[in-house]
């Protein structure tokens, strides 16, 4: 099966421009990710979407990070403006419907480098 | 709340040896999973290796097992005949059965494997 589709994988802007990231999960899989990686950190979660629904935004700055996810399938991230702090990878992640008694495994795409100058 | 700690930042080892990455974690629940993740240079997070917590046997793949110590709350992973490949950041992450979904990660643990 195609794997989590993810670009552009290297952006570079100057602060206060916007930008965007764009995800395609796994055929079928209902539950998307999106992670901010700063380097030599772990993922923080930034958005939780199940279908088209946001379960848990709670770690988004919602004064400049937005998300959507249209159709319940492929997903955009924006940064608008964007911060130097925001300089970071970017990933996307995906698995099945969330089950109580499963352990899905999330499978991540590539990610997204984000330079801000 | 759940947390995940991973106490050596970085570790290298010549190839072919074997390394054992530590992992501790804290929790009061009793039904969750824990996962061995690696992200080599290319950024890609694939997953090692998974172990459910009411299981007692220790998972393997390959060259990778893991020795989960439910009642210490560890779960370490140890890479036997190291390969140059096997470079990469290792990060351990923490499911709680049910709920959102979630995982809690650690900070990482970058393994260098030396020729």
């Amino acid at each position: 099966e195609a794997g989590v589709a993810q670009s552009p994988r290297y952006k570079i802007i100057e602060k206060r421009q916007s930008v965007a990231f764009w995800c395609n999960p796994i055929s079928g899989h209902a539950t998307l990710y999106w992670y901010q990686q700063i380097l030599g950190q772990g993922p923080k979660l930034l958005i939780q979407f199940q279908n088209n629904g946001v379960v848990d935004d709670s770690q988004l700055p919602k004064d400049r990070f937005s998300a959507e996810r249209l159709k319940g399938v492929d997903s955009t991230l924006k940064i608008q403006p964007a911060k130097l702090e925001d300089s970071a990878v970017y990933l996307c992640a995906s698995t099945p419907v969330i089950t109580g008694g499963g352990a899905n495994v999330l499978t991540f795409g590539a990610g997204s480098r984000l330079t801000v100058l | 709340a759940q947390t995940v700690t991973q106490s050596q930042p970085e570790m290298s080892v010549q190839e072919a040896e074997t390394v054992t990455l530590s992992c501790t974690y804290d929790t009061s629940e009793n039904n969750y999973y824990l996962f061995w993740y690696k992200q080599p240079p290319s950024r890609q997070m694939i997953l090692v290796i998974r172990q459910e917590a009411y299981k007692q046997q220790n998972a393997t793949e390959n060259r990778f097992s893991v020795n989960f110590q439910k009642a210490a709350k560890s779960f370490s992973l140890k890479i036997s005949d190291s390969q140059l490949g096997d470079t990469a950041m290792y990060f351990c992450a923490f499911l709680l059965q049910g709920g959102n979904y979630q995982l809690i990660w650690g900070a990482g643990t970058k393994l260098i494997i030396k020729p």
